[in-house]
């Protein structure tokens, strides 16, 4: 597997502001994630993260309150913005086709967990 | 639509006693399946995958098409095994990943 690296780990962040998460993996991955994981809940795709181009959401997400980047095949961002209590939840960056690696398996960072107060 | 269901929320057994986590799923594909654990204050991480037909920490799942299961078994439960526990349908390569609910084992000494 990789090593996922998410920053930040936990945050308290203020209504109506806007944070932006980092996930690094220290090799190529072909596919990057994000997922969110609410309190007491399953975890739901957010989007998938594509290298150079728009992230391509799931329903229910749209990209005016999630924007993503992934500027290369190691880094990705989400931003959470216009932030609101219900978005209180951990974000969880997840990669899929490591070098390797045969199927298609994804690994998970170790998640930020977001407080919006 | 494709969905995983795992009936229990909690499941209490004790110490060398015998485990099956319940998991069940709809896709009309060819599924893949996995099991994910996330012990306590760690990451979510694969535990095992039907296409590895492996046994990882003593646990087996086996694929039934039939019944379209893919329950987690272990023979003597350990306390360290205690966690929650999540079934997972892939729709392919570079597709979504369908997760269960969860099911919290907790394993008593």
């Amino acid at each position: 597997s990789a090593v996922i690296s998410q920053k930040p780990s936990r945050d308290i962040c203020q209504r109506g502001t806007s944070l932006t998460i980092q996930c690094q993996v220290d090799s190529q991955v072909t596919m990057m994630f994000w997922y969110r994981q609410q309190p007491g809940q399953s975890l739901t795709l957010i989007a998938t993260a594509n290298q150079g181009s728009e992230a391509t959401y799931e329903s229910g997400f749209v990209i005016d309150k999630f924007p993503i980047s992934r500027p290369n095949l190691t880094f990705s961002t989400l931003t959470v913005s216009n932030m609101s209590p219900e978005d209180s939840s951990i974000y969880l960056c997840s990669v899929e086709g490591l070098l390797g690696d045969s199927g298609n398996t994804i690994y998970f960072g170790e998640g930020s967990w977001l407080t919006v107060v | 639509a494709q969905r995983v269901t795992q009936p229990e929320k909690l499941l209490s057994v004790f110490k060398g006693a015998p485990v099956e986590l319940k998991c069940n799923y709809s896709y009309s594909g060819s599924p893949e399946l996995f099991w994910y654990v996330q012990y306590s204050r760690q990451r979510l991480q694969l535990l095992l995958r039907h296409i590895s037909r492996e046994s990882i920490k003593g646990f087996t799942a086996d694929l039934n098409k039939g019944e379209t299961s893919f329950h987690l078994k272990k023979p003597f439960a350990q306390e360290e095994d205690s966690a929650m526990y999540y079934c997972a349908l892939s729709l392919g390569y570079g597709q979504n990943f369908v997760f269960g609910p969860g099911t919290r084992l907790s394993v008593l000494p």
